[in-house]
């Protein structure tokens, strides 16, 4: 059973922190994806990567940053965790055609 | 920017009946996908057409493209309760590895 894993399903931290969220997929995929949802925004890509080490900025990078060191593993990084950044965030794979993305189950993150 | 709009927002149909949601998006792409998230969980993908084809059926699905006019309809016939869920579309562009999702169609089906 393939599986896309999210390192929690809640999370509380506060405003000043450095926060990382873990995701790591068991299916050899090169593309990795992190999203942000928000009631009424639908999903919105963070960053994505395509391969180790590369990374490239999706529709709303400013305040994050991630991290992929293996090619198993994609962290989001926020620099300093701030109350607009409370949200859903989901991290994705899929193969290099983009033919079927896998979902962990989220991360509601909390910011106080 | 999103690449794709579903429509409606919201539908509200009664067991039995027939859910069409709509997909518009703004670039050329290499294929459309279409998902279905529970509350409060990941997405599952439920089925994938890719920008040469017109039309795909997967079980209770139906899928169709229009590039010409850059929209495509998801089709579930003979709704259940368990497809109440949220919907959505992704676009591939094809060149940039980039997946974009909209903001998606809540589906309610009442027994």
């Amino acid at each position: 059973d393939v599986k896309v894993t999210q390192s929690s399903r809640y999370l509380v931290k506060r405003t000043g922190e450095k926060v990382f969220l873990e995701c790591v997929q068991d299916m050899d995929h090169e593309n990795m994806f992190w999203y942000r949802q928000d009631p009424g925004l639908g999903l919105r890509l963070i960053y994505f990567s395509y391969d180790v080490k590369m990374k490239e900025k999706g529709d709303i990078p400013e305040g994050y940053s991630v991290s992929r060191e293996k090619k198993e593993r994609f962290s989001l990084i926020l620099e300093s965790a701030s109350t607009n950044q409370t949200s859903m965030y989901l991290c994705a794979s899929t193969r290099p055609a983009n033919t079927e993305a896998f979902f962990g189950q989220g991360t509601r993150l909390t910011v106080v | 920017s999103q690449q794709g709009e579903e429509d409606p927002q919201a539908l509200s149909i009664q067991e039995g009946e027939n859910a069409t949601m709509n997909c518009s998006y703004k670039t050329s792409i290499n294929n459309l996908q279409w998902y279905r998230q529970n509350s409060g969980r990941g997405l599952v993908h439920l089925i994938l057409i890719r920008s040469n084809e017109r039309e795909k059926h997967s079980g209770r699905l139906r899928v169709t493209l229009d590039t010409s006019k850059k929209s495509s309809s998801l089709l579930i016939t003979a709704s259940r309760a368990a497809d109440t869920a949220s919907y959505f579309c992704a676009t591939d562009p094809g060149s940039n590895y980039k997946l974009t999702f909209g903001k998606g169609t809540l589906l309610t089906v009442n027994p």
